[in-house]
């Protein structure tokens, strides 16, 4: 069975200060991990993904993301946050083949000027 | 490239009414997923297809959702009767490869529904 726990409903930084949105996981099968990200009245975009490969993971503005499997923990971060990173952010976790998808609840980011 | 189109965006309807939504995913993707994101939640996985092939309808309401991909293609999602829990925005996705651990999956931007 699968889980992604997204440990915080609502972030809230202000502009130039590091970001941290935290993500547990569980699975039976060694996990592809992913972090999409929603923008109001828009689809989700990839920001990054892990599969197996490097376990620190750099993705599209800025954003990156560390494996640890110790932790089964996948938290995004951010070294400044912009104004535009306001938004909100899913973790996902799938399984072998792509079977089984799941969403976690979502954090939103709030960025303060 | 055109990305994964939906139609309506925006959908009112009253409960018992019936509703289809339509999903045109990016060309030359075999795999299409409808998800279901109620307000305040993360996308729930209605059903998958491969081709027109089901893979994965194991949460999808059957006693009143239905869903359709009869080429391979575009496809349909229906729901009658409506209930007021349906409320919620219906997402369609697609991948070039089947499953998200070996590709991106492209989202459209959705289609909200509201059941009065």
């Amino acid at each position: 069975a699968q889980s992604v726990t997204q440990l915080d409903s609502h972030v809230s930084v202000s502009e130039g200060t590091p970001v941290l949105l935290r993500c547990n996981y569980s699975s039976s099968y060694s996990p592809s991990l992913f972090w999409y990200v929603q923008h109001p009245n828009k689809g989700l975009q990839l920001l990054l993904k892990y599969t197996s490969a490097a376990t620190l993971v750099k993705g599209i503005n800025g954003f990156e993301a560390e494996f640890k499997k110790s932790e089964t923990s996948f938290h995004l971060t951010k070294p400044s946050a912009h104004m535009s990173d306001a938004a909100e952010y899913f973790c996902v976790v799938s399984g072998n083949g792509g079977f089984k998808t799941i969403f976690g609840a979502g954090t939103r980011l709030f960025v303060k000027a | 490239e055109a990305g994964v189109a939906q139609s309506p965006r925006y959908k009112i309807i009253e409960k018992r009414q019936s509703v289809a939504f339509w999903c045109n995913p990016i060309s030359g993707h075999a795999t299409l997923y409808w998800y279901q994101q109620i307000l305040g939640q993360g996308p729930k996985l209605l059903i998958q297809f491969q081709n027109n092939g089901v893979v994965d309808d194991s949460q999808l309401p059957k006693d009143r959702f239905s869903a359709e991909r009869l080429k391979g293609v575009d496809s349909t999602l229906k729901i009658q009767p409506a209930k007021l829990e349906d409320s919620a925005v219906y997402l369609c996705a697609s991948s070039l490869v089947q499953g998200a651990n070996t590709g991106e999956l492209f989202f459209g931007e959705g289609s909200r529904l509201t059941v009065l």
